[in-house]
């Protein structure tokens, strides 16, 4: 089945400890993309990638880290969580640029105390 | 700068009614593309639809249909008929060509389907 994965699913964690959350995609995409979502906001990227070993910033990409080793996986890591990233996140993946649909992981619902 | 306003908040309608979800957005981009997705209570974000700027061809799919127009910068969906399982958060997005195929979410629109 087509699907993009990411985990954990739920995660609580405490300020300053470093986490990753994973994102894996089967359908060979060269692009993939991080989202938060937060109430009264919607959905921002955080980071981009257009192919491996190419990577961006979205919109809000303080605080947060990306690498894209591999073509199918696109952790995004935070060396030292805040309270302020308590968010729901979302991974994305497309076929390539030039605005393809992006098709969503089932996101991942992060608090840090 | 690209920006998608989706001005209601919050809508509830009984069973059976139609529903129409307004997104309005802004770009300077002359092609560009705009999508629907929908949020159901399990959290996940599901596509319904992606249109580009140079076809204002209405479309429809079953109870859904939508309504793009390049004059008012409005991509505006209807439900017909509404179902319960038709309650969910609805996204409205904008994606520019050329661009790193980001996409810019409007804040969403909760619809409450009352039986």
């Amino acid at each position: 089945e087509a699907q993009v994965t990411q985990n954990p699913r739920y995660l609580i964690t405490v300020t300053g400890k470093k986490l990753t959350v994973t994102c894996s995609q089967n359908m060979n995409h060269e692009y993939m993309s991080w989202y938060r979502q937060d109430p009264g906001l919607g959905l921002r990227q955080i980071y981009y990638s257009m192919n491996v070993e190419v990577t961006d910033k979205g919109d809000v990409p303080e605080g947060y880290k990306v690498s894209r080793k591999e073509k199918r996986n696109f952790p995004l890591i935070l060396e030292s969580p805040s309270p302020n990233q308590t968010s729901l996140y979302f991974c994305a993946s497309s076929i390539g640029t030039g605005t393809r649909t992006q098709y969503f992981g089932p996101g991942t619902r992060l608090l840090v105390l | 700068a690209q920006k998608v306003t989706q001005a209601q908040t919050e809508i509830s309608v009984v069973e059976k009614e139609d529903v129409t979800l307004d997104c309005v957005y802004e770009t300077r981009d002359t092609t560009y593309y705009l999508f629907w997705y929908k949020q159901p209570p399990s959290g996940e974000l599901v596509f319904l639809i992606r249109r580009n700027s140079f076809d204002e061809q209405n479309e429809i799919s079953g109870r859904y249909s939508w309504n793009f127009q390049k004059s008012t910068s409005s991509f505006n969906f209807t439900i017909t008929a509404s179902q319960v399982v038709d309650s969910a958060v609805y996204f409205c997005a904008l994606s520019e060509w050329g661009g790193a195929n980001n996409l810019f979410f409007g804040t969403g629109t909760r619809l409450t389907v009352i039986p």
